[in-house]
């Protein structure tokens, strides 16, 4: 059983457009991340969510909107899709909000604008 | 100034070779360490966390130095499935902060 899952794993898409990523875990833990890793390899936290709650909004544009209809669910909306959105995308959970536990990642999303 | 730096590498050693990895971090306050395990086109994986009384699991010691900001990783017995890249990272106030990574890679 796949612990975090996200789809699309592939995204290829023109500027311009509006496009989603969906994530699910089945571990039953609280708190979801969104990350971007860039073609540096660094992986920067964009937003987290305890229990459905915003609790971190990393300085990312508002053309990106997360959702969390559950706490097992964690989705991203991206409007306007810009050439520098490219990247791979990593949602993850942990169950301790604080930080002291391990986060699980799920398989990543491609993105490519072009 | 970056919240957590990290050598890229590549290191390039043979099997059976003893490989030492450091990491700095900018904020004194830091309360969570961890190194993290990468290969190529794959989500991270937590390898371990790192304990200011330093920690080892099997070939792997990690090691904490919270007055000179720096942690260390030692890989003892390098095998060839070691080959990834190793992430450090370090945990403010509840916001999960990654180095860029250390590329490893273990040849025969």
């Amino acid at each position: 059983d796949t612990a975090v899952s996200q789809t699309p794993k592939y995204l290829v898409t023109q500027m311009g457009n509006d496009k989603s990523i969906k994530c699910e875990q089945n571990l039953g833990h609280d708190t979801m991340y969104w990350y971007k890793q860039d073609s540096k390899k660094f992986l920067k936290i964009m937003f987290s969510y305890n229990n459905k709650e915003l609790i971190i909004n990393e300085t990312v544009p508002n053309r990106f909107s997360p959702k969390s209809p559950d706490k097992a669910h964690l989705n991203l909306h991206i409007n306007s899709l810009e050439l520098g959105d490219s990247a791979v995308y990593f949602c993850a959970s942990s169950q301790d909000q604080a930080g002291f536990g391990e986060q699980f990642f799920g398989p990543g999303t491609r993105l490519t604008v072009l | 100034r970056k919240e957590v730096e990290q050598d890229p590498g590549p290191f390039n050693v043979p099997e059976g070779a003893t490989v030492a990895f450091n990491c700095t971090y900018s904020n004194s306050a830091s309360q969570s360490f961890f190194w993290y395990r990468q290969d190529c086109r794959k989500e991270p994986k937590l390898l371990m966390s790192v304990y200011s009384s330093g920690n080892e699991d099997g070939r792997f010691t990690a090691q904490l130095n919270r007055a000179s900001q720096y942690i260390s990783l030692l890989i003892r017995d390098s095998k060839l499935s070691d080959s990834a890249t190793y992430l450090c990272v370090v945990n403010n106030f509840n916001k999960f902060y990654f180095g860029s990574g250390t590329k490893l890679n273990v040849k025969p």
